[in-house]
Formats: structure tokens, C-alpha cells, sequence
């Protein structure tokens, strides 16, 4: 399996724009994650999905923010309005059997908002 | 909800030198304790982890400690190499319902040759 699969590598972004990121998961994996990192805050949880159920978004910073897992190979978040401090890099993850297995990240999408 | 908390953010070592870093964690529920490098421009990579049933687990030059009833584990890393240099995370998961991951601030570290 490649792993994680997340697109585009890097995003840049007028604020006020629509910013969707995508992530493809492992094969197999039914655990599904969103992860913002930044320096000031590290790396948080934003939402995550149980066999492509969203299950706890209560990590999701306000209501510009969206996440979708339509089926169980593809997953995007959303930010409608983007902002300037929506900089971040998003990380995707998946695993199999939940948060006390391995997850998998994939290599994040940078993005700026400017 | 679990708070994790990571020290020291920054570690600066000699290559050769031992490496430690140390977590605590709220949630007496959490049981599982992994812990993640992550290398420049990657996503986090597992390299270890402990369910509370165990209190040491070694692989190679790398060992975690765990102490429930202090509720910290801790990170060791011996005969440190440069291409150990990297951010490393510590998490914590509890085994209720929906498991959640919790991770702490990072430690940065730099192993000099």
C-alpha cells in the first residue's frame, strides 16, 4: 500500500477563498483523522470518522470548517471562508481499530492563507 | 478531557549521548502510550508504544517507561545518532468508547556529531 495519500502538498490561498484538502486512507483502515499542527498549539484533533461516520468534531475550530467521508477511500476537509490564521499543516491518518493502534499520517498539505 | 503535557520542547545532545523525555498525562483511564517522530517536511511515524499492562518496553536503543500511579512514561533513547534528530510526540488514548488520541507539545531534538 502507498499510505496515507493527501492532496495537494501545499496550498496558497487568498483569504476568503474556499480551501478543500484531501485524503485518501489506507486500504482497510476503518479509523479515519484530521489533525491541525501549528507551532503555538501543536498538532490538534479536528474531527475524526468511525467506517466513514464522523464520530467527535468537536475539535473543529468554528462552523468555516467541514469535514466529509463520502466512502471509505476518500475523505476531504473543508474551510469556507478561509482565514489568515488557518495557516497550518493538516495531517490525515488512518488506522484500524481505533486511537489505541498505530496511526498511519500521511505527508500533510501546508497551507497558507494570505 | 486527557491533557498531555511534554518536556523539555527543545533537547540538545552529543552524538553517543543518551536521550530522555518525559510526559504526563490527566486521564488515570488513558491505557495506551504511543510515541511519534516526525522528520522535517513528514507526517508523524510511530516508533514505540505501551499499553498499561506493561511498565518498560525496549526496542533496539529505544525504551519507554510507564508509571501509572504517577501517570507519566517517558522516552529513552541510547547511543543517539544524528539522523535521530527530529520532533518527537508522546500520546496518550483512553479505551472508552470511540478511542481518542491526545498528543503532547513535541521535544525537539538535535543530535550533534
Amino acid at each position: 500500500d502507498a499510505g496515507v495519500i493527501q492532496s495537494p502538498r501545499h496550498e496558497v490561498t487568498e483569504m476568503g477563498q474556499e480551501v478543500t484538502l484531501r485524503c485518501k486512507p489506507i486500504s482497510g483502515h476503518d479509523y479515519l483523522f484530521w489533525y491541525r499542527q501549528t507551532m503555538m498549539r501543536g498538532l490538534e484533533l479536528l474531527i475524526y470518522f468511525n467506517n466513514n461516520v464522523p464520530i467527535d468534531d468537536s475539535g473543529m475550530p468554528e462552523d468555516r470548517f467541514s469535514a466529509k467521508m463520502p466512502n471509505a477511500s476518500f475523505s476531504t476537509l473543508k474551510i469556507q471562508p478561509s482565514e489568515p490564521r488557518d495557516s497550518a499543516v493538516y495531517f490525515c491518518a488512518s488506522s484500524y481499530g481505533g486511537g489505541n493502534t498505530e496511526a498511519f499520517f500521511g505527508q500533510g498539505t501546508r497551507l497558507t492563507v494570505v | 478531557g486527557e491533557n498531555v503535557e511534554q518536556h523539555p520542547s527543545t533537547l540538545s545532545v552529543q552524538e553517543g549521548d543518551s536521550a530522555v523525555i518525559k510526559c504526563t498525562y490527566s486521564d488515570s483511564a488513558s491505557n495506551y502510550f504511543p510515541w511519534y517522530k516526525q522528520e522535517l517536511g513528514k507526517g508523524p511515524q510511530l516508533i514505540i508504544d505501551i499499553r498499561s499492562n506493561v511498565g518498560e518496553k525496549k526496542d533496539q536503543r529505544i525504551a519507554v517507561t510507564l508509571n501509572k500511579t504517577a501517570k507519566h512514561f517517558s522516552l529513552h533513547i541510547t547511543e543517539t545518532q544524528p539522523e535521530d534528530s527530529a520532533v518527537y510526540f508522546c500520546a496518550a488514548s483512553m479505551n472508552t468508547g470511540f478511542q481518542k488520541l491526545v498528543f503532547g507539545t513535541g521535544t525537539r531534538l538535535l543530535v550533534s556529531p
